[in-house]
Order: structure tokens, then C-alpha cells, then sequence
């Protein structure tokens, strides 16, 4: 079954709106990281949180790893229609090796 | 620096044919990883090298695929006979070493059609 929920599947926005994309895991997590995929392309690594509570920013991006380092989000200020994509999570779980789970990903239409 | 490389980017087949992907990992990272999309479904883990040798296949669906990496460096996997269910985008990644600090580079993928 699914590892790691993702959710929404689908975001639409105005140009200008916010944008946030939660990931969810039923165990803990040892550490997450979020990746963008541009239409027809493939995942670009964004970021890894690793620890309990950690919020890193990277520009209008900003990531949060819960405390429980159960679920991770992307929040998206102010988008812009280069922002379009599909933004997956991918969470590594312990003692499971190395292999990350990834979410079904968030689509994310930007109309200007 | 060259990224991840597939070959081929796109293939069509008919059920029941063989194929093979190949990836070149970036150059000097150990770990090579292989992961398929199939249309509208999360990305799923197929399998993961260490050099040459397998240290997790548990994400490879049937006797079907089979992955090498032979001396380390560039990896195939081949899928004998395809299914239509096999259709889909694959992916290669690596990196440099499994720790909590490593970024994971993924190729632009091998898209599978079977017909």
C-alpha cells in the first residue's frame, strides 16, 4: 500500500496566491526530502530536512519537517506561473533501508 | 558535470518484446537507483546498487526485470516479456553516498510505452 500520503493531488491558484502541499507518513520518517518536476521532465532534488521541527526556506519556498518527523510541508508564497509543476515528497523511514518512499505528488497549475 | 543519462528516452514496444534501459549514473557515485512512474501513480522504488552489487530490490515487481550493474559504472534494466502494465516512465538516479546529507540526481527518464 501507499508509504507516504500526499495531498492535495491537484492545486489550481491565481498567480499571486499561496500554495502549500502536506506529505504524510504512518511511521516515522529518519528524514524527507521534496522534489519539483516540471511538466515532461523529471524530479529535481529541492531540498532534506532531517531533523524534529526543522523549517528551512529557499526563497518564496518554505519547508517544515513535523515534530514527530511523521509529515513534512511545502508552502509556496506568493507563486508564480514558474512555479508549475508537480511537487513530490520522498521519505526515508527507518530501518528500511535506503530507499525513499515517494508521495503521488501535488500538481500545481499557476494561472496568470 | 554530466547528470544521470538514460537511454532510450522514449521506446514503444508490443507485448511480449524485450527491452532494455541503461543508465550512466553521474560519475563516482556509488549508488545507483531505479524507480518507475507508472501514469497518475506515485513514484515507486524498484531497486538500489551499491557499486556492483544489489542492496535492495524489494521495490522490483516480478521475475520480469532484471537489473544489473556490472563493474559498477552504468547500469541496465531489462523487462522480458513487457506487459502492458509495465508502461510507464522510468527513472535512474544516484548519488554520492547514503547518508543523511546526500542529494539524489535523477535522470530525465526512460518512457516505456507497450502496446
Amino acid at each position: 500500500g501507499q508509504q507516504v500520503m500526499q495531498i492535495p493531488q491537484y492545486q489550481h491558484v491565481q498567480e499571486g496566491e499561496d500554495f502549500t502541499t502536506y506529505c504524510n507518513s504512518s511511521t516515522t520518517l529518519s528524514n524527507i526530502q521534496w522534489y519539483k518536476q516540471r511538466p515532461g521532465g523529471h524530479p529535481v532534488f529541492l531540498i532534506q530536512l532531517v531533523k524534529s521541527g526543522e523549517v528551512k526556506k529557499q526563497k518564496r519556498l518554505t519547508f517544515q519537517f513535523g515534530e514527530a518527523k511523521k509529515n513534512s510541508s511545502l508552502h509556496i508564497t506568493a507563486t508564480q506561473t514558474t512555479d508549475v509543476g508537480t511537487y513530490f515528497c520522498a521519505g526515508r523511514k527507518r530501518n528500511t533501508g535506503n530507499q525513499f518512499y515517494f508521495g503521488t505528488g501535488t500538481s500545481l497549475t499557476v494561472i496568470p | 558535470e554530466a547528470g544521470v543519462t538514460q537511454f532510450p528516452s522514449h521506446s514503444v514496444i508490443e507485448k511480449g518484446q524485450t527491452v532494455t534501459l541503461r543508465c550512466d549514473p553521474i560519475s563516482g557515485h556509488d549508488n545507483l537507483y531505479w524507480y518507475r512512474r507508472v501514469m497518475g501513480k506515485e513514484i515507486k522504488f524498484l531497486l538500489h546498487f551499491v557499486k556492483e552489487s544489489k542492496q535492495d530490490e524489494s521495490g522490483m515487481p516480478n521475475n520480469r526485470f532484471l537489473a544489473e550493474r556490472t563493474g559498477g559504472t552504468y547500469s541496465t534494466l531489462k523487462v522480458q516479456p513487457a506487459e502492458l502494465e509495465d508502461s510507464g516512465v522510468y527513472f535512474c538516479a544516484s548519488s554520492q553516498a547514503v547518508n543523511s546529507g546526500n542529494t539524489i540526481y535523477f535522470g530525465e527518464g526512460s518512457w516505456l510505452t507497450v502496446v
